[in-house]
């Protein structure tokens, strides 16, 4: 089947940084993408990664790897309004989205 | 101008009953979806639309039905409703079906709850 894995929830301090990791497993593989959902608001894209490597825009980074089926997601410079969960999907060879559960990451000041 | 508008956003009714939540977008884009946000935040992909035709059914119960008139609208119609269709419906758009990595456009959302 296929599965995509992400932590939970996770906790950071506001101006630090902090590293989401996602990995899966689909029948194949033409893409990953991040959202970003505030609570009661619909999901907004962050970022797209098809290619080995980092891609970075500004505060946020987001990093594949094709051979482990792994990202991460990196937030820099932590803001209380980054307090929101983030969505790890990956495009399989359908073109279709499969949806990770989501990481609940909480800011404290 | 809102690209991908749903409306009604706050829905509640009672079991048994039908209703209907809209969709359009104003974005040009070839094809739509609705998924279900239920309680534990997994968002699962009901229906997608290109150019009018359904590519993409997953298992969803014959009591929801999408229509979509045109290009630009999307349409859920749930009949008979149950407890466990309680959930936040979004309908996105993207540009182009299959061969194209456009990303996703969501609507706000439509929160159904079924008493």
């Amino acid at each position: 089947g296929q599965n995509i894995d992400q932590p939970t929830e996770m906790t950071a301090t506001e101006g630090a940084i902090v590293q989401i990791n996602c990995t899966y497993q689909t029948s194949g593989f033409n893409g990953l993408f991040w959202y970003q959902q505030h609570a009661g608001e619909a999901p907004t894209f962050l970022s797209y990664n098809v290619l080995d490597g980092l891609e970075e825009k500004g505060r946020f980074s987001s990093f594949l790897s094709r051979s482990k089926g792994y990202s991460y997601l990196l937030l820099k410079e932590l803001q209380m309004k980054d307090s929101a969960s983030y969505l790890c999907a990956v495009l399989d060879s359908n073109y279709q989205l499969i949806w990770g559960a989501g990481t609940k990451l909480i800011i404290k000041p | 101008d809102t690209a991908v508008s749903q409306t009604p956003k706050y829905l509640v009714t009672q079991m048994g009953n039908d209703k209907s939540i809209k969709c359009e977008q104003n974005l040009g884009h070839d094809t739509m979806y609705w998924y279900k946000q239920d309680s534990k935040k997994f968002l699962k992909i009901m229906f997608s639309y290109n150019n009018k035709e359904l590519i993409i059914n997953e298992t969803v119960p014959n009591r929801f039905s999408p229509k979509s008139p045109d290009k630009a609208h999307l349409n859920l119609h749930i009949n008979s409703l149950e407890l466990g269709d309680s959930a936040v419906y979004f309908c996105a758009s993207r540009p182009l079906a299959g061969g194209d990595t456009g990303e996703l456009f969501f609507g706000e959302g439509s929160r159904l709850t079924v008493l």
